[in-house]
């Protein structure tokens, strides 16, 4: 079966790091995205992997490897904004390339 | 600018009546996709087409029923048979169906009364 799983729930204070794991089982891999996600708002896009390694962007980067079909998100200098929903997806191959997305990780960024 | 266009943003509809929701994109995109999104959960695939005139299921398609006779337009129906249509209704569209980041709407929200 296909499977993505991400913690339900995280909470953070401001000004610290944070990371958000992502562990899935999907029937082919053609990239591993991460997205935003506000209350009552589209999720936005945040990072993409399809090899292995770390890529950086701002104060948010993204890991993946595909042998361990495991990534996680990490951002630093949390601010009252990062609040939010983040998502995990994976979009498949063999036909399908549909993206295959987790619950989601709810983070609470403290003062 | 282009950017892929949901509405409306709010929508009530009485028990038992369809009603259809649009969504519209001018980034040339191949691929659409329909996601419904319920309070605490992820996304879930309702429909996707990867090009004009064809469309797939996903997996939760009961209920709903697609079109794609544009490039630009991939509307859904809610019709009465679907038996909990309350819920966030994302529409998402990405350059083709292998490649690159899905980019999505503003999102639907239905209310059935």
């Amino acid at each position: 079966g296909q499977n993505i799983d991400q913690p339900t729930e995280m909470t953070a204070t401001e000004g610290a790091i944070v990371q958000i794991n992502c562990t899935y089982q999907t029937s082919g891999f053609n990239g591993l995205f991460w997205y935003q996600q506000h209350a009552g708002e589209a999720p936005t896009f945040l990072s993409y992997n399809v090899l292995d390694g770390l890529e950086e962007k701002g104060r948010f980067s993204s890991f993946l490897s595909r042998s361990k079909g495991y990534s996680y998100l990490l951002l630093k200098e949390l601010q009252m904004k990062d609040s939010a929903s983040y998502l995990c997806a994976v979009r498949g191959t063999s036909g399908t390339y549909k993206y295959i997305f987790g619950t989601g990780t709810r983070l609470k960024v403290l003062a | 600018d282009g950017g892929i266009t949901q509405s409306p943003k709010y929508l009530f509809r009485k028990e038992g009546q369809n009603v259809t929701l649009s969504c519209e994109q001018n980034l040339n995109h191949d691929a659409m996709y329909w996601y419904r999104q319920d309070p605490g959960q992820g996304l879930r695939l309702i429909y996707y087409s990867q090009i004009v005139n064809d469309f797939q299921k996903g997996d939760i398609a009961e209920g709903y029923s697609v079109s794609r006779e544009k490039k630009e337009s991939f509307p859904l129906t809610v019709t009465s048979a679907q038996k909990n249509p309350t819920a966030f209704y994302l529409c998402a569209s990405s350059i083709d169906r292998e490649r690159g980041k899905a980019f999505f709407g503003q999102g639907t929200r239905l209310t059935v009364v």
